[in-house]
């Protein structure tokens, strides 16, 4: 069975404190990687596809990158603006239906 | 562009009572997925439609039925809501059924008491 894990579940920054999120999963079959954000009351918003280890792709202050086992989206200076939920989705062969979502870090940046 | 749209986006039920949550989607995609979203646990797929016409079984289909009524909507029912149906609901399209991100609606709060 596909497994995601994400840590830690919940961080408090504070604005400017640069900090790192995790997200580790099983390994084979693997397609590719998203990461989605997700504020209070909506939807998942879409950041980033990762589909080889040693990719990185930026947006603003976010990083991702992915390795073989795990995957990590660095957060540089964050502003109160970036507090929400940062899903990961690790994505397996047989079409999107095999996507597994973690259940998140919920992340706090505090002025 | 409204992108995906779900209705309502609140609804209370007492135990016992049916109902449909409504999505549609303007974006033209070929794929579209019903999750639920509970504290503590990870968007569970329900149902999916990966092309208009068809419907399959996800992770958690007990209790739910769907309905792809066109390339833009697909309905989630419920025939006789239970209290363990009590979540928040998401409907979501990809353009294709490859890896590719996705567009999720705002979601429907849906308490059973």
């Amino acid at each position: 069975e596909d497994q995601v894990t994400q840590s830690p579940e919940a961080l408090r920054l504070q604005e400017g404190e640069s900090s790192s999120l995790n997200c580790s999963y099983t390994v084979s079959g693997l397609r590719g990687l998203f990461w989605y954000r997700q504020d209070p009351g909506k939807g998942p918003e879409f950041l980033f596809t990762l589909y080889s280890a040693g990719e990185e792709k930026e947006k603003e202050r976010l990083k991702a990158t992915l390795t073989k086992k795990e995957s990590f989206l660095h957060i540089t200076a964050p502003k109160p603006e970036d507090s929400a939920t940062y899903l990961c989705a690790p994505a397996y062969s047989g079409g999107y239906q095999k996507v597994t979502f973690g259940t998140g870090t919920k992340l706090q940046v505090i002025p | 562009n409204a992108g995906v749209t779900q209705t309502p986006k609140f609804q209370v039920l007492k135990t016992g009572q049916s109902m449909t949550l409504q999505c549609a989607q303007d974006m033209n995609h070929n794929s579209m997925y019903w999750y639920r979203q509970d504290p503590g646990m990870g968007l569970r797929l329900i149902y999916y439609s990966a092309s208009e016409g068809t419907t399959d079984k996800g992770e958690v289909p007990n209790g739910y039925n769907v309905s792809r009524l066109n390339k833009r909507e697909f309905s989630l029912r419920l025939e006789s809501a239970a209290p363990s149906q009590t979540s928040v609901y998401f409907c979501a399209s990809i353009p294709g059924q490859m890896n590719t991100e996705a567009f999720f609606g705002q979601g429907t709060r849906l308490t059973v008491v």
